[in-house]
């Protein structure tokens, strides 16, 4: 099993470009998240899936959206990205009331 | 609401010297509790957690963490500490009648030998 993977590892975009993460899971998991990690705020759940074409709201959802057409993918779009939205974003499937996540993909929008 | 506190940012000790790790709750209902470390580069990797039971619980690399209730702690241990050790240490409490974790801001912990 690969686990929880994660597409890119990195990019850079300017302000007001658009890009897609996608989070791939092989553990046939029906939950999955995203999160982003910023210095000193832990990690804070932007959207979050309870199965197949299902999306749901966490705490910081704004500039944001998310599509979970397949079980096994969790895709997280910035339609116009912005500054604010530097930032390392994890991926994360649950199982058993534990959660595995993927290494992450660093955004930074100048 | 949920929300999870480590109140120090940082925790220097010696190779050998027992560790401890803060982290305290609020949460309404039964919690579910969790402790990940992440090293750097890295994505976020399991410990422990608390979901009934005994209130000391064993986790991966030799941790351990303690669920008080009435102190609403959940402080993670470890006896004997390992440079290796030194990471970021988050928890996190689960809704159990949501779908959401909610993190600590983490702890760094260094391990100087």
């Amino acid at each position: 099993n690969a686990g929880v993977t994660q597409t890119p590892k990195f990019r850079v975009l300017k302000t007001g470009q658009s890009m897609t993460l996608l989070c791939a899971q092989d553990m046939n998991h029906e939950y999955m998240y995203w999160y982003r990690q910023d210095p000193g705020m832990g990690l804070r759940l932007i959207h979050y899936s309870v199965g197949e074409g299902t999306t749901a709201k966490g705490e910081v959802p704004d500039g944001y959206n998310v599509s979970r057409l397949k079980k096994q993918n969790f895709l997280l779009g910035l339609e116009s990205a912005a500054p604010s939205q530097t930032s390392v974003y994890f991926c994360a499937s649950r199982a058993d009331a534990k959660e595995y996540f993927g290494p992450g993909t660093r955004l930074t929008v100048t | 609401a949920q929300s999870v506190a480590q109140p120090e940012d940082q925790v220097n000790v010696a190779e050998g010297n027992p560790l401890t790790v803060k982290c305290t709750y609020s949460v309404s209902g039964n919690p579910y509790l969790f402790w990940y470390v992440q090293y750097p580069n890295r994505g976020l990797q399991f410990l422990l957690k608390y979901i009934t039971g005994d209130n000391l619980v064993k986790g991966s690399y030799g941790f351990e963490a303690e669920f008080n209730k009435s102190q609403t702690s959940f402080h993670l241990k470890k006896p004997s500490a390992l440079v290796s050790d030194s990471a970021l240490y988050f928890c996190a409490v689960r809704d159990p009648n949501f779908n959401k974790f909610y993190f600590g801001s983490g702890t760094k912990l260094n391990v100087k030998p």
